[in-house]
């Protein structure tokens, strides 16, 4: 059964602490973004990547940082320098063409203690 | 970069016709425009996609006029369960940067 999954579902950070959700395609797509929504907004990019062991920064990716060695993973780590990290974080991939759509996971929401 | 521009918002009744106009201005050559609709607390999903004149499927039209420079969402007879935060993008490449959506909320 192909597709895109997020987990987990729910993560809880405490001030300081660097989390990390995760990301997995089975797809065999090239291309994997990372988004975050906060409620009421549209999707911010943060990062993105379109071949293993290369990513770029999107608009937001201050106190964020992935890592891409393999082709079916993305991982995203929420480091302590951001400082308001709660938010609802989707993961996307997709082919690289023009008219490839992407495919989204279901999300993650992470929250502060 | 291909910016999209969308209202914020639109209400509509159960049975009407919604269309849904996105700007793209500086749209490139190469761009194809598509569309995703996203429920809360989910990920969007793929709606439609095209290029230019008019594309069809099982869920809604999409309207490109000749120059491009924008585009239109038409969704036949709407029900409450469309309810939900719609978003264009103007595709290149690795280009997914996308807009603020609108949010259309169907009444009874």
């Amino acid at each position: 059964d192909g597709g895109i999954t997020q987990s987990p579902k729910y993560l809880f950070r405490k001030e300081g602490q660097n989390v990390t959700l995760s990301c997995e395609q089975n797809l065999n797509h090239d291309a994997m973004y990372w988004y975050r929504q906060d409620p009421g907004q549209g999707l911010r990019l943060i990062y993105y990547s379109q071949i293993v062991n290369d990513f770029q920064k999107g608009d937001i990716a201050e106190g964020y940082s992935v890592s891409r060695e393999k082709k079916e993973s993305f991982p995203l780590t929420v480091t302590s320098a951001q400082k308001n990290p709660t938010a609802f974080y989707l993961c996307a991939s997709s082919n690289l063409g023009e008219r490839d759509r992407a495919y989204f996971g279901p999300g993650t929401r992470l929250l502060v203690l | 970069l291909a910016k999209t521009t969308q209202p914020i918002s639109m209400d509509s009744y159960e049975g009407q016709e919604v269309n849904i106009t996105c700007s793209h201005n500086n749209i490139a050559t190469n761009d194809y425009i598509t569309w995703y609709q996203q429920f809360p607390s989910q990920g969007p999903r793929f709606i439609i996609q095209g290029y230019k004149t008019k594309v069809t499927n099982e869920v809604a039209s999409l309207f490109i006029p000749a120059d491009r420079k924008s585009s239109t969402l038409s969704l036949p007879r709407v029900s409450l369960s469309d309810t939900a935060v719609y978003y264009c993008l103007a595709r290149n490449n690795n280009d997914m940067r996308f807009g603020a959506g609108t949010r259309l909320t169907v009444k009874p």
